[in-house]
């Protein structure tokens, strides 16, 4: 079965400081893995994904995640926190058998100058 | 290219009313799905749509049906709501049903059942 797990529901980071949110996942098949972005009052905005190929992705905003299957992680990074990064980051894992998007609960990121 | 649009972006129904929610897509995407964002649940998969068929249903009552036009714009309705249903409902768009295929999502509407 499919599923996503974040750890830390907040973490607060220093304006410069390295950002780091953790994602594990759970896959019946090799996974689909998407990391996104919610501003307040707005949706989701796609951060980066891994389909296959190299497991290191490049995001915008500077943001990059790591796919690694022996541990079934995919956490993101950024190596120097702004204020414009504090919104909340889902990670997600497809459906499996299915297209759907099967969310995590979510990291709230707090940038302090 | 203009993003998913989604209206009315605010709503404010009491219980046992219904309403109905409008999403267009990105200009070329035909497939559809609607999620449920709530602080208590997170994000939860509706259904999804595409060439006016759904093919997938989240775990949801009967309350919660939607449907798919041919120019793919989609709606969702609500039936007898009840206060458990105020949440953020989003609406999101891809090229195909695809498990790589990314899916753009619009602002979102927010339901507030009183």
């Amino acid at each position: 079965a499919q599923s996503v797990t974040q750890l830390g529901s907040h973490v607060s980071v220093s304006e410069g400081a390295l950002v780091l949110l953790r994602c594990n996942y759970s896959s019946s098949v090799p996974p689909y893995l998407f990391w996104y972005v919610q501003y307040p009052n707005q949706g989701l905005q796609l951060l980066l994904k891994y389909t296959t190929g190299a497991t290191l992705v490049k995001g915008i905003n500077g943001f990059e995640a790591e796919f690694k299957k022996s541990e079934t992680s995919f956490h993101l990074t950024k190596p120097s926190a702004h204020m414009s990064d504090a919104a909340e980051y889902f990670c997600a894992v497809d459906g499996g058998a299915t297209n759907k998007l099967i969310f995590g609960t979510g990291t709230l990121l707090a940038v302090q100058p | 290219k203009a993003g998913v649009t989604q209206t009315p972006r605010y709503l404010i129904k009491t219980r046992g009313q219904q309403v109905t929610l409008s999403c267009s897509p990105i200009s070329g995407h035909r497939s559809v799905s609607w999620y449920q964002q709530t602080p208590g649940q997170g994000l939860q998969f509706l259904f999804e749509y595409f060439s006016e068929t759904q093919r997938n249903k989240g775990n949801f009552p009967g309350r919660f049906s939607g449907r798919q036009f041919s120019n793919s714009r989609s709606e969702m309705n609500v039936s007898t709501l009840e206060l458990g249903d105020s949440a953020l409902y989003l609406c999101a768009s891809s090229l195909a049903p695809r498990r790589q295929e990314t899916q753009y999502f619009g602002p979102g509407t927010r339901l507030l059942v009183l």
